[in-house]
Order: C-alpha cells, then sequence, then structure tokens
C-alpha cells in the first residue's frame, strides 16, 4: 500500500522560504506516475500548486508559477515543495499526493496526511 | 473563485439521495474526465469517483459520478450519517496547464 508522508517546517516567516518533502512507501517514486502538491487554508478548498515526473518535467499552478519549485530526490524516495516569498495567506494545509493514471484519465489516488505549515513572524 | 463551480452546501436525510453538481468549462470537464473527493472533518481527501463514474476498490456502490458536457454530478444514495464531509470535484485544465478543483461542497446529513 502506497503512502505518503509531508514533513517540513511548521512555522515559516513572512518573506521567507516554505520548504516541505513528501516521502514516500509502499511504492517508486521513479515509477510512471505525477507527483502533485495541493494545499488548503484553513475553512477553505482544495488549490492544486504543481507536480513533478520522474522524467523532470514539471507543472505548476499559473498563479503560483514565479513562487513555486517542486523537485525529487529518487535516492530518497522524496519529493519537495519550495514555495518563496510567502505571506500569511500560505498559511495552509499542505498535502502531497500521488496521480494515476488508468485507461487514459488522471485522478489524485493517494493522498498524504497532510501538514499545517503557519506563516508568521 | 474557483474554476469549477459547485454549489457550498447541500442536506439530505438519513436513507435519502442527494446528488452534487460540479460545473465547468471546455478546457476542464469538456474534453477530460472529472474525479471526486470526500474530505472528512481534520482529515485528508480521499478519491471517491475517477474517470467521471467509477468507483476505486473499497468505495460502496452508495456513491456514483456521471458527466454530460461541461458539468459533472455526484450522487449519495441510501444517505448515512457518516456521509456528512466535504466534496470536491477536480479536472484537468488545458487552457492552464493544470488540475483545478471545485470549491467544494459541505455535505449535512440532517
Amino acid at each position: 500500500q502506497v503512502q505518503l508522508q509531508e514533513s517540513g517546517p511548521r512555522l515559516v516567516k513572512p518573506s521567507g522560504t516554505l520548504s516541505l518533502t513528501c516521502t514516500v512507501s509502499g511504492g517508486s517514486i521513479s515509477s510512471s506516475h505525477w507527483w502533485s502538491w495541493v494545499r488548503q487554508p484553513p475553512g477553505k478548498g482544495l488549490e492544486w500548486l504543481g507536480e513533478i515526473h520522474p522524467s523532470g518535467t514539471t507543472n505548476y499552478n499559473a498563479s503560483l508559477k514565479s513562487r513555486v519549485s517542486i523537485s525529487m530526490d529518487k535516492s530518497k524516495n522524496q519529493f519537495s515543495l519550495n514555495l518563496n516569498s510567502v505571506t500569511a495567506a500560505d498559511t495552509a494545509v499542505f498535502y502531497c499526493a500521488r496521480v494515476d493514471k488508468l485507461l487514459g484519465e488522471y485522478f489524485f489516488a493517494y493522498w498524504g496526511q497532510g501538514t499545517l505549515v503557519t506563516v508568521s513572524s | 473563485q474557483s474554476v469549477l463551480t459547485q454549489p457550498p452546501s447541500a442536506s439530505g436525510t438519513p436513507g435519502q439521495r442527494v446528488t452534487v453538481s460540479c460545473s465547468g468549462s471546455n478546457s476542464n470537464i469538456g474534453p477530460n474526465s472529472v474525479s471526486w473527493y470526500q474530505q472528512l472533518p481534520e482529515t485528508a481527501p480521499k478519491l471517491l469517483i475517477h474517470s467521471n463514474n467509477q468507483r476505486p476498490s473499497g468505495v460502496p456502490d452508495r456513491f456514483s459520478g456521471s458527466k454530460s458536457g461541461t458539468s459533472a454530478s455526484l450522487a449519495i444514495s441510501g444517505l448515512q450519517s457518516e456521509d456528512e464531509a466535504d466534496y470536491y470535484c477536480a479536472a484537468w485544465d488545458g487552457s492552464l496547464s493544470g488540475w483545478v478543483f471545485g470549491g467544494g461542497t459541505k455535505l449535512t446529513v440532517l
């Protein structure tokens, strides 16, 4: 059973960089899946941030493209999120997820438990 | 403002059938499949329906999905108290080159 676990600082200062890592177990990150980050501000809905493929290809949310980057460390079976120039509006629960493909259709099949990151001085 | 439009709330009594709608456009739902996620309080989203109408193993057949044109729907029959949760639709948007979600629908079981 595939499991994903987010880790990283829970508190980030304004104008700083938010960095999170997702550790994957029960499966290889080098398998042909897209690996995504999704966030959810307190009391609000889900927002996709971006994704990475083992080939190195990335896709990012256009509204955040200048501030977000996603990378992958195959040796550690991890992928990471960096979000820079953060403000209080970036406070959210951050989820990592695996995108599966079945008969040509894509969907978020597995999710991490999520981690709350607060932006505050 | 979410790219996919869902009603903010829905409700029903135990045993009833309720539906949740998800409206999109020709750049997302029109050409691409829709998936639905259930988020119980204080938990991560869980895949409920994929490929418009396919249930993953373990999801009760009380849950069903459909799609027509640029809209999709989630139906829950035989409503149970444990169905009280937030429900989100999602689809790939070709114009944005990214995933888009609906704003979420909070389902209350009366």
